[in-house]
């Protein structure tokens, strides 16, 4: 079946740190790939996505890239800031339509 | 606000007791999705419907769960005889898509969610 693995948090950084979160995922065909984010007290909000192989997708100074010969879709960002503290999940979607999501990664950026 | 919006905010009920959560989506968003959270964990898919027909449920949806979209735009989610273990966050989502099935990479917009609290 499906499944996506991320690192395990939570992960505190100091601002302007350079941030990884790994993420691989296990899947039937080819899904698409997905970066959520939930900021306190809001809804999971989508922050980046890549449809196949080799794309990047990049939002707020983060990026990630489909990387199909190592299943994996790490999320990066070379200088935080204070206000990208929040729970980052990376998910995937296959010809179904539902999202399959990792377990979350809970971010502190320290001033 | 145009976005999917979720009431209640917070439920606390009694074991055994029966409850209905309310999900509304963006308006011209044919798909809805629920699904469920629970403390440490990402989201888990509970089911979807494409306009009014529910299309997929979860194993994780029991017999005591239901959910309705009876006119294709809000949809319900009601738990039967409710049990400690169903306390969760359960959210709501909606997209476009079409019977194609062919919206892999379409954007899911989610909602702030229902926090179920059963004692």
């Amino acid at each position: 079946g499906n499944s996506v693995t991320q690192m395990e948090g939570p992960v505190t950084l100091s601002e302007e740190a350079f941030l990884t979160i790994n993420c691989t995922y296990t899947a039937t065909g080819y899904p698409s790939l997905f970066w959520y984010v939930q900021y306190p007290g809001e809804g999971l909000q989508l922050l980046l996505k890549a449809t196949k192989a080799d794309d990047k997708g990049s939002n707020k100074g983060f990026e990630a890239t489909y990387r199909k010969e190592t299943t994996s879709f790490h999320l990066e960002k070379g200088s935080v800031q204070v206000s990208d503290s929040a729970v980052y999940f990376c998910a995937l979607k296959t010809g179904a339509q539902k999202l399959v999501f990792g377990q979350g990664t809970r971010l502190t950026i320290n001033p | 606000d145009t976005g999917v919006s979720q009431n209640p905010r917070h439920k606390i009920t009694k074991r055994g007791q029966n409850v209905t959560f309310r999900c509304d989506p963006i308006s011209e968003h044919n798909r809805l999705y629920w699904y469920r959270q629970t403390l440490g964990q990402g989201p888990e898919f509970l089911t979807y419907f494409q306009n009014e027909a529910q299309l997929e449920k979860s194993r994780l949806l029991s017999d005591r769960f239901s959910a309705e979209r009876p006119k294709g735009s809000f949809s319900t989610l009601e738990i039967q005889r409710t049990e400690q273990g169903d306390s969760a966050m359960y959210l709501c989502a909606s997209s476009v898509g079409d019977w194609r099935g062919a919206s892999g990479n379409t954007e899911a917009f989610f909602g702030q969610g229902t926090r179920l609290t059963v004692v």
